[in-house]
């Protein structure tokens, strides 16, 4: 199955906010609430940020926001912090054998 | 706690057979699907497989279908990825991870890194 398509990078200076978009189909993203982010640090296992479309896990701080519009979600971090850098990963359930692709990923440069 | 904890990094020739493996432990592994995802250097993510250790139930994606076998045992609540003959491009680092009630994979594994080289 095809990834769902994001942006290869994205940055944003210290305290300012930024949206990575996460595009897919009306089998994945458009047809289902199960979109997930995950933030990748290097050399770390990702980390789930975002589950069902805008829920973050215990832990994870109100900075991170999920949306959806059609067959498009976005992860909005606001209050950039030096930390924040990292890859960031949507994914969907979809139709497909296996239940859930991923998105091909984007680099978050904090200036 | 739940944890995933995964075993070592392997270094293998082409043509090698390997099995890495997934302990799972802090929550009941048979009510949560499991499964594998390769990252290659400097590349995205992409799922393998998973599998629901309850009944065996496994399923593929079509990339990898036929490439790896998946499998788990719960009596020891640790599931399995295996080649029966590894490829260079096998190279790669493969994580393990929980997959929760809403399709969000909620729990990793640390990774294993695997490098297939002459």
């Amino acid at each position: 199955q095809s990834a769902l398509t994001q942006p290869a990078s994205v940055s944003g200076s210290p305290g300012q906010s930024i949206t990575i978009s996460c595009t897919g189909t009306s089998s994945d993203v458009g047809g289902y609430n199960y979109v997930s982010w995950y933030q990748q640090h290097p050399g770390k296992a990702p980390k789930l940020m975002i589950y069902e479309v805008s829920n973050r896990p215990s832990g994870v701080p109100d900075r991170f926001s999920g949306s959806k519009s059609g067959n498009t979600a976005s992860l909005t971090i606001s209050g950039l912090q030096a930390e924040d850098e990292a890859d960031y990963y949507c994914s969907s359930y979809t139709t497909s054998s296996i239940h859930v692709v991923f998105g091909g990923g984007t680099k978050l440069t904090v200036l | 706690e739940v944890q995933l904890v995964q075993s070592g990094a392997e270094v293998k020739k082409p043509g090698e057979s390997l099995k890495i493996s997934c302990k799972g432990s802090g929550y009941s592994f048979t009510s949560y699907w499991i499964g594998w995802v390769r990252q290659m250097p400097g590349k995205g993510l992409e799922w393998m497989a998973i599998i629901y250790p309850g009944d065996s139930d496994t399923r593929y994606s079509p990339s990898f279908q036929g490439q790896v076998t998946i499998s788990a045992d719960k009596s020891i609540s640790t599931a399995y990825l295996q080649w029966s003959s590894l490829k260079a491009s096998d190279s790669a680092m493969y994580y393990c991870a929980r997959r929760g009630f809403s399709y969000a994979s909620d729990y990793w594994g640390q990774g294993t890194l695997v490098t297939v080289s002459t």
